[in-house]
């Protein structure tokens, strides 16, 4: 089955700096690559996402790159502010024609200093 | 859109109860999903469920969970009998059944076996 790695598991950067999560995967037939952010006591909530037929894609501050070939994907939030911090997931499934269950990544705990 | 509706939203109940973790999925979403959260392990898919019909049930960890989906906006998680290791948050999640489409989750369950 699928395996999905996270790094790092803590990342703490100063107020308006970048931040960049990365992750890989093991199943070359994963098509899509979602990323939740979840704080304390909450639920996961979608924040981007990406299919296999694309590279990139942004919205305003946080984008996601994927490269299919070496098999990962990262996020990044630019111009961070005090309320990006909270637990960053990475996912992928294999969806062939529905839809599919997520395998996720650890996680990583984004720390905004101000 | 009220989202996914999960209850109880907390349960606390002794060793070897029985327990029952309800989900209302968004109202057209013909996909749904069962996730347990722990620190250890982190978010684990369990069972998913497509026009209420089980897909995959390989992450259900014993024959004590089972789970059901006797209509398009109804599904039960039961433990019996549970057990302390059993303690953790489960979430709910629901999705269109095109391709790729993004899973909602509802805000959990937290459930502690004493």
């Amino acid at each position: 089955g699928e395996n999905v790695e996270q790094h790092p598991s803590t990342l703490s950067v100063q107020e308006g700096d970048s931040a960049v999560i990365k992750c890989t995967y093991s199943d070359s037939a994963s098509n899509y690559f979602p990323w939740y952010k979840q704080e304390l006591g909450k639920r996961p909530q979608l924040i981007i996402d990406i299919r296999s037929n694309v590279g990139e894609k942004k919205d305003q501050r946080i984008a996601v790159t994927l490269n299919k070939t070496a098999k990962h994907f990262s996020l990044h939030i630019t111009e961070t502010q005090p309320e990006d911090s909270a637990v960053y997931f990475c996912a992928a499934s294999n969806s062939g024609g529905g839809a599919d269950g997520l395998t996720f990544g650890k996680g990583t705990h984004l720390i905004i200093q101000p | 859109d009220a989202g996914v509706i999960q209850s109880p939203r907390h349960e606390v109940t002794e060793m070897g109860q029985e327990v029952t973790l309800r989900c209302k999925p968004i109202s057209g979403h013909d996909y749904l999903f069962w996730y347990r959260q722990t620190m250890m392990r982190g978010l684990e898919l369990l069972i998913y469920f497509n026009n209420n019909v089980p897909i995959d049930d390989s992450g259900m960890p014993e024959d004590r969970f089972s789970a059901k989906m006797p209509n398009a906006s109804f599904s039960t998680l039961k433990i019996q009998p549970s057990e302390p290791r059993d303690s953790a948050v489960y979430f709910c999640a629901s999705s269109l059944g095109e391709y790729n489409q993004p899973q909602h989750f509802g805000d959990g369950t937290r459930l502690s076996i004493l």
